[in-house]
């Protein structure tokens, strides 16, 4: 079974502070996603990537949110000087590629952050 | 804005007794709809693609139906493993994002 994975699992920052969040997308993915989901509620997509560059993003990833692929297997998410408000389970996803067939996105387990 | 609406929000089933799972969907053009499995403090676990009405997929007790309005997911003879909350997404034709449903918490006793 592919397997997308996350780190940290858990992690508690001060607000104010950067953190970065590391996934490890399924070998031969293309295509590779942020999602957070806030403690009750629902999964909120954040941010597309796709060929090196950001192919879609939400109202949510504003300028306090970037994201990088640094190497052939790692894609971080970066979240600066965080509020009380980005507590989130974060989730990374890949999928193969867009179309009407073998289109399955795959979540990792998710970094669960804590501002305090 | 692709809406994505999931009833019940809770159900709560005896083992062996068979239920469904509603998914009501409003889209620009479908790619594909998605269900999704998802267990407390974990990422959601990928259950069944949708991309045609008249479509039916099936994976051990649950099997998934697709028509150009909703989805439902059938549980069939319920297990207790089968607890979970059940994510139901839409992705557009001319989009990479999936929507996702607020979810059904299911609750099987033994």
């Amino acid at each position: 079974e592919p397997e997308v994975t996350q780190t940290p699992s858990h992690q508690v920052t001060q607000m104010g502070q950067e953190v970065i969040l590391r996934c490890v997308p399924i070998s031969n993915h293309l295509y590779f996603y942020w999602y957070r989901q806030i403690l009750g509620q629902k999964v909120e997509f954040l941010v597309s990537f796709y060929n090196n560059e950001i192919s879609e993003k939400s109202e949510i990833f504003d300028d306090q949110f970037s994201v990088e692929r640094p190497d052939g297997s790692n894609f971080t998410l970066k979240i600066r000087s965080t509020k009380l408000e980005d507590s989130a389970m974060y989730f990374c996803a890949s999928s193969g590629r867009q179309g009407s067939s073998g289109n399955t996105i795959y979540f990792g387990e998710g970094s669960w952050l804590t501002v305090v | 804005e692709d809406q994505v609406t999931q009833s019940p929000e809770a159900l709560r089933l005896q083992e062996g007794e068979s239920s469904s799972l509603n998914c009501s969907y409003t889209v620009s053009g479908l790619r594909g709809l998605f269900w999704y499995r998802q267990d407390p403090g974990k990422g959601p676990e990928f259950l069944f693609t949708l991309y045609s009405a008249g479509e039916e997929k099936e994976k051990e007790r649950l099997k998934a139906t697709l028509t150009k309005k909703e989805s439902f997911l059938h549980i069939t003879a319920p297990k207790p493993e089968d607890s979970a909350t059940y994510l139901c997404a839409v992705q557009a034709y001319n989009d990479y994002k999936l929507s996702f449903g607020a979810g059904t918490t299911v609750t099987v006793r033994a």
